[in-house]
């Protein structure tokens, strides 16, 4: 079975400055995504960016970045220059490989969310 | 280029009713995915659907919860005898293949009385 978890439930950040927020996720896939998502006061869910757990460079998306270490199983997000409207909750999810050969095809496990607040 | 439509966007319903919500997908895709945010959580995988199978509910609740995705026309969420612990967000995301990124619709929030 897979697991996300987030162990900050909040984090604060000053405007225009860098944030990360943490991810570790447990799995026995040997092939797996990784995803985050932003879900603003809104309610909607944003996709932000994507890793590959064979890929071989971090991926980055504007100012997101995703820090991948697979030895320790984490998938930290860096925002950098923080804006205001980056106060949003932030989930990290994971799914195994759709052409692996198993049977979760493609569902999407979350962990709990990090709300995160940047301040003016 | 419309993106995921669920409707309604809120839903009120008293202890005992039915709830169905409704997920069109993006065009072009065919395959759907229904997931539940409980308040203060993640979100937990319900079903997924092809159009006119059911897939993998391994996420559904045993009873009074049920899914579908006719030939034609919308993929719909059926709650029966809601209960107060069925308030929650129900996002539905849909992609052309299982191996293909899913996109969220903007969710229905369910709030039972």
């Amino acid at each position: 079975a897979q697991k996300i978890t987030q162990t900050q439930p909040g984090m604060f950040v000053q405007e225009k400055e860098a944030v990360t927020l943490d991810c570790t996720y447990d799995t026995s896939d040997p092939s797996y995504g990784l995803f985050w998502y932003k879900q603003p006061s809104s309610g909607e869910m944003i996709f932000l960016i994507y890793q590959g757990s064979y890929d071989q460079q971090n991926a980055t998306e504007g100012r997101y970045s995703l820090n991948f270490q697979k030895a320790r199983k984490s998938a930290n997000l860096v925002i950098s220059a923080s804006q205001l409207g980056d106060s949003a909750m932030y989930f990290c999810a994971m799914r195994e490989d759709p052409n692996a050969g198993g049977t979760s095809y493609g569902k999407l496990t979350f962990g709990q969310g990090t709300i995160l607040t940047v301040h003016p | 280029n419309a993106g995921v439509m669920q409707n309604p966007r809120h839903l009120v319903r008293r202890r005992g009713q039915e709830a169905r919500l409704r997920c069109s997908p993006m065009k072009g895709h065919s395959h759907v995915y229904w997931y539940r945010q409980l308040p203060e959580e993640g979100l937990k995988f319900m079903v997924y659907l092809q159009k006119e199978n059911i897939i993998d509910e391994s996420g559904m609740p045993k009873e009074r919860f049920s899914a579908e995705f006719p030939k034609e026309g919308p993929s719909i969420l059926r709650i029966q005898q809601v209960v107060r612990g069925d308030s929650a967000a129900y996002f539905c995301a849909s992609s052309r293949g299982y191996s293909y990124e899913q996109y969220f619709g903007p969710g229905t929030r369910l709030t039972v009385t």
